[in-house]
């Protein structure tokens, strides 16, 4: 059955650094998110990204974000400055949504989640 | 903002029971609810939905019920096992065609007991 996969499983890194969390959604799906969930916490929505450009991002999502598709399989989560705060869980999902079907549910796919701790 | 609440943060329940699982919504404006289920260490699985044209959904053993006048959804699990046993989030979107972002709940750790 296909799957969504993320790596690294776990990230450590010092405060200031960069982080690139990577993906690779489901081979025939067309709409990406990522996710986050701090520990003890909701998973909370970050950003939806479609065509090659973001489609909805969260007041999470602030400009030390970014995503992007470098390929047709990876999908990419950046941090720029990483902050003490930013540790949590990170899910990537996947979506099935063929374009100009409306009132088709589909269902988000999540990948096992990247762990990254910001000390 | 809690727009999705799940007011159980854990339940215990005997393998061959139900269990259910509620969720309580503020958002009138959701109208597709999925549940899914999540052990450690892995993300989020998909359950089971509905939408909101709907009030009962099931899938083997598993039954969402919804309520859109009491902005309430229940998943109900019977017969329970061991392997039930993981936490469970109730997510709402705003609409059906699953490409908006989804508004999950805290979630329910759900403990079988053999």
């Amino acid at each position: 059955e296909p799957e969504v996969t993320q790596t690294p499983s776990h990230q450590v890194t010092q405060m200031g650094q960069e982080v690139i969390l990577r993906c690779v959604p489901i081979s025939n799906h067309l709409y990406f998110y990522w996710y986050r969930q701090i520990l003890g916490q909701k998973v909370e929505f970050l950003v939806s990204f479609y065509n090659n450009e973001i489609s909805e991002k969260s007041e999470i999502f602030d400009d030390q974000f970014s995503v992007e598709r470098p390929d047709g399989s990876n999908f990419t989560l950046k941090i720029r400055s990483t902050k003490l705060e930013d540790s949590a869980m990170y899910f990537c999902a996947s979506s099935e949504a063929p374009p100009g079907t409306s009132g088709v549910t589909d269902t988000q796919y999540f990948g096992p989640g990247t762990r990254l701790t910001v000390l | 903002d809690q727009q999705v609440k799940q007011n159980s943060p854990s339940l215990s329940v005997q393998e061959g029971r139900i269990s259910i699982l509620n969720c309580d919504y503020t958002n009138s404006m959701f109208d597709y609810f999925l549940w899914y289920k999540k052990y450690p260490a892995e993300g989020p699985t998909f359950l089971i939905s509905i939408s909101s044209i709907k009030d009962k959904n099931e899938d083997g053993r598993f039954t969402v019920f919804l309520n859109k006048s009491a902005k309430h959804l229940s998943l109900h699990i019977v017969p329970s096992q061991p392997g039930d046993s993981a936490v469970y989030f109730c997510a709402a979107s705003l609409t059906i065609s699953g490409n908006t972002p989804l508004v999950f709940g805290k979630g329910t750790r759900l403990s079988v007991i053999a």
